[in-house]
């Protein structure tokens, strides 16, 4: 089966720019997460989506970073506007419902520079 | 305040050995575990998981083992392989599967 695509693999901005990443999960997946990574840490959870509706978006930094998950399928989060400190790999991940709860799927990431 | 530590950052082992990696945590309300491998440039990709009711787990060549009352769970890898290189992350939930929390990660390098 195809994996979980993300792009665009790299990006690099200056800060107070604005910067969106695409998620397309493996089909039929419907749990979606996506995660940042800061050098030298573990992956750290933004945002869960469940089909379409949120299930848990606590650490999502609001006030400049937002998620969608159009039509229970492809998903877009996006930093506006951008901090040094966002420089991460964000990890997109999906999962069947029925599948063991944490054989997450992972995307290769989408590395972001900011200047 | 992390809560899923893992206190070794890298780790070198012979091939054909046992590769033990370890992790710690806080919270003694997480209630599954995992462990998942990742090779540079690819996303992690998840190797094995434990429930609080298990002291211990295997698949193939990977062991984990959990000890509840030390808050602390550890991976046997056996026989150790080149191709295991890579960086280990644990991971605990506190509600079996929601809200996954990762340690570090530690660097594994299997020498021939």
């Amino acid at each position: 089966e195809a994996g979980v695509a993300q792009s665009p693999r790299y990006k690099i901005i200056e800060k107070r720019q604005s910067v969106a990443f695409w998620c397309n999960p493996i089909s039929g997946h419907a749990t979606l997460y996506w995660y940042q990574q800061i050098l030298g840490q573990g992956p750290k959870l933004l945002i869960q989506f469940q089909n379409n509706g949120v299930v848990d978006d606590s650490q999502l930094p609001k006030d400049r970073f937002s998620a969608e998950r159009l039509k229970g399928v492809d998903s877009t989060l996006k930093i506006q506007p951008a901090k040094l400190e966002d420089s991460a790999v964000y990890l997109c991940a999906s999962t069947f419902l029925d599948r063991d709860p944490g054989e997450l799927f992972f995307g290769e990431g989408s590395r972001l520079t900011v200047l | 305040d992390q809560q899923v530590k893992q206190n070794s950052p890298s780790l070198s082992v012979q091939e054909g050995r046992i590769s033990i990696l370890n992790c710690d945590y806080t919270n003694s309300m997480f209630d599954y575990f995992l462990w998942y491998k990742k090779y540079p440039a690819e996303g992690p990709t998840f190797l094995i998981s434990i429930s609080s009711i298990k002291d211990k787990n295997e698949d193939g060549r990977f062991t984990v083992f959990l000890n509840k009352s030390a808050k602390h769970l550890s991976l046997h890898i056996v026989p150790s392989q080149p191709g295991d290189s890579a960086v280990y992350f644990c991971a605990a939930s506190l509600d079996y599967g929601q809200n996954f929390v990762f340690g570090p990660g530690t660097r594994l390098s299997v020498l021939p």
